[in-house]
């Protein structure tokens, strides 16, 4: 699976929109870009994911450039319970059997949102 | 209804004991996984099955074994617990075809002394 780069820390402004960065230079054709946050003190929780279209569902947006090299997660309107640390993960979509079944999480983005 | 449970919560116990943490997933899902989150809250995958088959186990010691009784069930039995044990244990699931959407459970808090 390709390797992501994200920000150690961001900070957002609670209301205002959060935008979350990744890059993924290496992403390869039949590799999509999952989204996860984990609360403190809870499981990861999965967002969003997508191929190479833009992708919007009730807690985020996934802007994906054309290049596929890099990712947005927006959410829209961040709230204090949005604060958690947001994981970028780039895997072959589907099941192709083997290690294909496991997520690969890096460290992630701690985003704190503040009032 | 909570998708995917985890028991205990909380496991304190000694060194050397064995210890077993269970989980469930009422979704309906036939891949389940577990994970492991050090201090560092570094969070890796140990093992997961499908339909009761082992499919990953990533150089986890053979002191930990997975059971599978059926599709919503996972269990991990850890042998000879030792202090590097002490972790967040997470246990998730997955519907077939979309392994990159997992849904996970609380966590287990294990703390080895």
């Amino acid at each position: 699976d390709a390797k992501t780069t994200q920000p150690t820390s961001m900070d957002c402004a609670e209301g205002r929109a959060a935008n979350l960065p990744c890059n993924h230079s290496t992403i390869s054709g039949n590799e999509y870009v999952y989204w996860y946050r984990q609360i403190h003190s809870q499981g990861p929780q999965y967002i969003i994911h997508g191929l190479k279209n833009n992708e919007t569902n009730e807690m985020a947006s996934l802007i994906i450039t054309e290049d596929r090299k890099s990712s947005t997660l927006i959410l829209p309107h961040a709230t204090l319970r949005d604060t958690a640390v947001y994981y970028c993960i780039v895997r072959v979509g589907g099941n192709s059997g083997g290690s294909n079944y496991k997520l690969t999480f890096g460290k992630g983005t701690l985003l704190t949102v503040n009032p | 209804d909570t998708a995917v449970s985890q028991t205990p919560k909380y496991l304190v116990t000694q060194m050397g004991n064995d210890k077993s943490i269970k989980c469930e997933q009422n979704l309906g899902h036939d891949t389940m996984y577990w994970y492991k989150q050090d201090s560092k809250k570094f969070l890796k995958i140990m093992f997961s099955y499908n339909n009761k088959e082992l499919i990953i186990n990533e150089t986890v010691p053979n002191r930990f074994s997975p059971k599978s009784p059926d599709k919503a069930h996972l269990n991990l039995h850890i042998n000879s617990l030792e202090l590097g044990d002490s972790a967040v244990y997470f246990c998730a699931s997955s519907q077939w075809g979309r392994e990159g959407t997992q849904y996970f459970g609380p966590g287990t808090r294990l703390l080895v002394l």
